[in-house]
């Protein structure tokens, strides 16, 4: 299938510190991508976007990076925190299309 | 919440069977995609709806299929179930066709297929 992954990476990280979450995206005529957060019995939840004309694109406490050279997206979270614990998807898109592709999701576990 | 619901919540069904599954979007948005999300894995394009018509389709036999309704609400349909249609089905719903719109996604329907 076009989003595989057996094995969900897990990143563990200090209630406070930051977090930087990273997805290799797959298609280099990808030209919109999203990050979302999914908790547990939860579907995800939209976090922020950015368009393949910017590389950088902030919210509150989160930013996103895109390098499209290296077909490379991350999520940076501010000072994290017990509530950010949930799985992270990258999804990329592609204008005439009509679906996201997700990427296989980090585990992001908060440690107090 | 993002104001799209999905019914049922939970599902048991045996092989072979039928199953229809359910979604209201949220108000004022007319397109619908729906997404299968196996254990440990990132969800799967199944298709998308938009003003009641199918607007593209993921790699999925036609055993599965769909409706929008004149409220834009939808169903997914799945005939002869097998054994890996095991998943949460979500759907999400974005407020108009394409994709540079974010989709917002009801909390899923966990089907069990033994």
């Amino acid at each position: 299938g076009e989003s595989v992954g057996l094995h969900l990476p897990t990143l563990s990280v200090q209630e406070g510190d930051n977090s930087i979450i990273n997805c290799a995206y797959s298609n280099s005529a990808s030209d919109y991508f999203i990050w979302y957060k999914q908790e547990s019995g939860k579907g995800p939840q939209f976090i922020i976007d950015i368009r393949s004309n910017m590389d950088k694109r902030q919210g509150q406490r989160v930013t996103v990076l895109l390098n499209k050279t290296v077909k490379h997206l991350s999520l940076q979270i501010a000072a994290t925190q017990p509530g950010d614990s949930a799985v992270y998807f990258c999804a990329e898109t592609t204008s005439g299309t009509y679906k996201y592709i997700f990427g296989t999701g980090t585990r992001l576990k908060v440690l107090a | 919440e993002t104001g799209v619901t999905q019914s049922p919540t939970h599902l048991i069904k045996t092989r072979g069977q039928q199953v229809t599954l359910r979604c209201s979007s949220q108000s004022g948005h007319n397109t619908v995609s729906w997404y299968q999300q196996a254990l440990g894995q990132g969800p799967q394009f199944i298709f998308q709806y938009y003003r009641e018509e199918e607007n593209g389709r993921g790699n999925f036999p036609p055993r599965f299929s769909g409706l929008q309704f004149p409220n834009y609400s939808s169903e997914l349909n799945v005939n002869a179930l097998e054994l890996d249609d095991s998943a949460l089905y979500l759907c999400a719903s974005s407020p108009s066709g394409g994709v540079k719109n974010i989709q917002y996604f009801g909390a899923g329907t966990r089907l069990s297929v033994l």
